[in-house]
């Protein structure tokens, strides 16, 4: 039930092109979903979160959709640029007061080409 | 602001010996976390402290793994003895306790170990 599943594994797109990578989860106790950037040889950085009270938040060219009754959610990324070739990864947590544990999902890599 | 800092950031070790990785949050944060990153795979939560108490070590392979932060600052993880499925990337990371902040989780650049 901790579980996130994220898909695809891997996607390629043309610079200038949307990148959308989606996430499943089943827990609904649920209550954080953050999406983390990876590049290699570096840790993830927080690109953009959010909470089940919204549907939809954006930020620059990176927009986050929400669907609380289908337990899913996505990152499209639009206007995608070769500095956006990243691994992405969703993640969900349980807000505590004592800090998140995050489960992620198993990552997208993505690659854009010139 | 300073980040999060790890080390060693490369470790290369023959199975069964022990191997020791150390990081230091950013400053002030009261929460830190070891994650376990395998080639591939999103990382995963080894264990989570709060100051210097443990929070969750639910998927910690305590038989071989141990980690301590005794002054509720830097923490050290260690494997010992260690197997060939503990290559990996190990994510140390840290969250600020208080307000909205708190949800947000830095990572360490990571230390690799390749176990051989």
């Amino acid at each position: 039930q901790q579980q996130v599943k994220q898909s695809p594994q891997s996607l390629i797109v043309q610079k200038g092109g949307i990148s959308i990578i989606n996430c499943a989860y089943e827990n609904t106790a649920f209550d954080y979903f953050p999406w983390y950037q990876q590049f290699p040889g570096k840790g993830p950085a927080l690109l953009i979160a959010i909470r089940p009270d919204v549907s939809e938040k954006k930020e620059g060219r990176f927009t986050i959709s929400f669907n609380k009754s289908a337990k899913q959610f996505s990152l499209h990324i639009m206007d995608s640029q070769p500095g956006d070739s990243a691994t992405y990864f969703c993640a969900a947590s349980v807000n505590k007061a004592a800090g998140n544990k995050l489960t992620f999902g198993g990552g997208t890599r993505v690659l854009v080409k010139p | 602001e300073a980040g999060v800092a790890q080390s060693p950031r490369y470790k290369i070790i023959e199975k069964r010996q022990s191997v020791a990785f150390w990081c230091n949050p950013i400053s002030g944060h009261a929460t830190l976390y070891w994650y376990q990153q395998i080639l591939g795979q999103g990382p995963k939560l080894l264990i989570q402290f709060q100051n210097n108490g443990v929070v969750d070590d639910s998927q910690l392979p305590k038989d071989r793994f141990s980690a301590e932060r005794l002054k509720g600052v830097d923490s050290t993880l260690k494997i010992q003895p260690a197997k060939l499925e503990d290559s990996a990337v190990y994510l140390c990371a840290s969250s600020s306790r208080t307000g909205a902040a708190r949800n947000t989780i830095y990572f360490g650049e990571g230390s690799w170990l390749t176990v051989v």
